[in-house]
């Protein structure tokens, strides 16, 4: 089965700095997907980014990007610019071929202003 | 559109009893995932459904069940309630428009909090 393991329960970041969130993966598949996801105090799970493993280049939405080492299996996420709203549990989750998702813990990032 | 809307938001239920959670997808979404939510478990993945019909389950026992209707709404029961249910419950949906593997991302709802004494 696949695992997803994040090892920093917690992080802090000063605002307007940059913070990387780290995120490991265990598979034996070739094709899959991973994605970042926040959750606010409101609970409310979004979309963070998206990476198709078959892709080279490293997804970029905005402040947010990641670093995917496929050989490696690993999967950061840097945030850049830090802002007070970007205070939230952010979860590293994969998505295997079968269509089901793996989540991590989830590592709690307190931005400091 | 509309996001993924999850009935009710809060539920208090005392052990033994069974609850019934309610979740719409957002328009046009075929695939309902549910997932249960505690501090201690992180997200765990309870089944998923697509046309109606149950495509994947996780690790969960058979208190735990859930129905699709024709229009993708989706619905997760849990009967015989214990203390450890207790747990944030999220329902995701995606566009999924084949029953095999897809590119499609999940979208979440606000989560129903149950609460068992």
């Amino acid at each position: 089965a696949q695992t997803v393991t994040q090892s920093q329960p917690e992080m802090s970041v000063q605002e307007a700095e940059t913070v990387t969130l780290s995120c490991t993966y265990d598979t034996s598949e070739s094709d899959y997907y991973l994605f970042w996801y926040k959750q606010p105090p409101s609970r409310q799970m979004i979309l963070v980014i998206r990476q198709e493993a078959y892709k080279q280049q490293n997804a970029t939405e905005n402040r947010f990007s990641v670093n995917f080492q496929k050989a490696a299996k690993s999967f950061s996420l840097k945030i850049s610019d830090s802002q007070l709203g970007d205070a939230a549990m952010y979860f590293c989750a994969y998505r295997s071929t079968g269509n089901q998702f793996y989540f991590g813990t989830g590592t709690s990032l307190t931005v400091i202003p | 559109k509309a996001g993924v809307t999850q009935t009710p938001r809060y539920l208090i239920k005392t052990r033994g009893q069974q609850v019934t959670l309610s979740c719409s997808p957002i328009s046009g979404h075929r695939s309902v995932s549910w997932y249960q939510q505690t501090p201690g478990q992180g997200l765990q993945f309870l089944f998923e459904y697509f046309s109606e019909t149950q495509r994947n389950k996780g690790n969960f026992p058979g208190r735990f069940s859930g129905r699709q209707f024709s229009n993708s709404r989706s619905e997760m029961n849990v009967s015989t309630l214990e203390l450890g249910d207790s747990a944030l419950y999220l329902c995701a949906s995606s566009p999924r428009s084949t029953s095999g593997p897809t590119t499609d991302t999940q979208y979440f709802g606000p989560g129903t909090r149950l609460t068992v004494l």
